[in-house]
């Protein structure tokens, strides 16, 4: 158990929809970073918030958008789902920045199946 | 943009058999670190390395970090089938980079 906790842990919907994921990092961490993984697939960075700010952003489409709440909680939120959106998405935290190599610990994911 | 590019993307050995993957950047990090993702599971953190030609062992694990540090390896002895799963490294730059993985199979 990594201490990082994300909800829900399976999410069915259709195409158009929109869903927030939502993520409570590990006590202590200020970081949390969203990544999606698709079949077979690595890891896709996201987006990456501390302490509430957004602090860097990968491949995250438009359509997606997240935010890194007072008590450091994150949520992500997808909308107008496409059947490409079905993936594991993964929240991490760290301490501070990985940019600085810190260690970056993951939840156990939220799986989406869009239909 | 910065990529972290392993080699090779999938690996099926006999147990007892030794596995390296490989793990290179297109520019110099400041750290590397690798994790383990189990099948179904979810990527944890093994080791990170910071120095340039830096080399760490954990049980039959091995890593190294190159001199230049834009590569990086993880060599198992003697696989065995709890060392299934898929395996990534991530570089520090400017930002924190995830490789593409290698998937390890062990086969018994």
């Amino acid at each position: 158990d990594s201490g990082v906790t994300q909800t829900p842990k399976h999410l069915i919907t259709a195409t158009g929809q929109r869903v927030t994921l939502r993520c409570s990092p590990r006590s202590g961490d200020l970081s949390v970073y969203w990544y999606q993984q698709s079949l077979d697939q690595g890891l896709q960075f996201l987006i990456q918030y501390y302490n509430g700010e957004e602090r860097a952003k990968g491949n995250i489409l438009e359509r997606f958008s997240a935010q890194q709440f007072p008590d450091l909680h994150s949520e992500l939120n997808l909308s107008s789902l496409e059947l490409g959106d079905s993936a594991l998405y993964f929240c991490a935290s760290s301490v501070g920045l990985a940019g600085f190599g810190e260690t970056q610990y993951f939840g156990p994911g939220t799986r989406l199946l869009v239909l | 943009g910065q990529q972290v590019m392993q080699i090779p993307q999938y690996q099926h050995v006999q147990e007892g058999e030794d596995f390296t993957t490989y793990c290179n950047s297109s520019t110099t990090l400041s750290n590397i670190q690798w994790y383990k993702q189990r099948p179904g599971g979810h990527p944890v953190f093994l080791i990170q390395l910071v120095k340039s030609g830096e080399v760490k062992k954990q049980k039959r694990l091995t890593f190294q970090f190159g001199e230049a540090k834009k590569n990086s390896s993880l060599h198992i002895t003697a696989t065995q089938t709890t060392d299934v799963g898929t395996y990534f490294c991530a570089g520090s730059g400017n930002q924190f980079y995830f490789g593409t993985g290698t998937s390890l199979t062990v086969i018994p």
